[in-house]
């Protein structure tokens, strides 16, 4: 079963524009990861974040991490046409576990 | 490119057979995961192997085993295949420290019929 839920489900915006995507999870975690999925291909890495880190920037993403309230947000800036995919966070539980756990993905669109 | 290679890209077989997925880690990568997509389950873990051992499990149906050779790639076995196993399944690979990130591969779809 998945971890948690992202919020929007979709998210359509005009080229340049911010897009922001919220997570939320259940349990503990070691670190959350944001990964994107251009349509029904692979999965691309985004970012890492531990769970002692707050705020961690990748080029044009910002991610912020609530513990206290398990949640993350992506922020990606100044958005383009290509960034176009679904972007999915994932957790890693506390403890030795290692696999991650999926949220149910935001479905970006960017208009040209 | 991440690194991870996965084979065949597509499967389409028949209600009640058997097939089997494969894949290559990342070079150094002991850790292999495998993962489900489905429309209606979204993404689900399934199975970890480090270094040839099984090192966790997740909803991963009996129908369905997962080994891990000596040269560290790895083969999901899927038998008496039903409709509902369409999907697409990943293989990821990572190092095995906490802080890990997990590199995906491009994943096979495999449809039943």
């Amino acid at each position: 079963s998945q971890q948690g839920e992202e919020d929007p489900q979709a998210l359509s915006i005009q080229e340049g524009e911010n897009a922001t995507m919220n997570c939320s999870y259940k349990t503990s975690i070691n670190n959350l990861q944001w990964y994107r999925q251009n349509s029904g291909r692979g999965l691309v890495h985004l970012i890492l974040i531990r769970s002692n880190e707050r705020e961690k920037h990748s080029g044009r993403l910002r991610v912020t991490l609530d513990t206290s309230k398990k949640s993350s947000s992506l922020l990606i800036t100044a958005s383009r046409a290509a960034d176009t995919a679904s972007y999915f966070c994932a957790t890693v539980a506390s403890g030795s576990a290692r696999q991650l756990t999926f949220g149910s993905g935001t479905q970006l669109t960017v208009l040209p | 490119d991440s690194g991870v290679t996965q084979t065949p890209k597509h499967l389409i077989t028949a209600t009640g057979q058997r097939v089997t997925l494969r894949c290559s880690p990342r070079s150094g990568d002991l850790s292999v995961y495998w993962y489900q997509q489905s429309l209606d389950q979204g993404l689900q873990f399934l199975i970890q192997y480090y270094n040839g051992e099984e090192r966790a499990k997740g909803n991963i149906l009996e129908r369905f085993s997962a080994q891990q050779f000596p040269d560290l790639h790895s083969e999901l076995n899927l038998s008496s295949l039903e409709l509902g196993d369409s999907a697409l399944y990943f293989c990821a690979s990572s190092g095995q420290g906490a802080q890990e990130t997990q590199y995906f591969g491009p994943g096979t779809r495999l449809l039943v019929l």
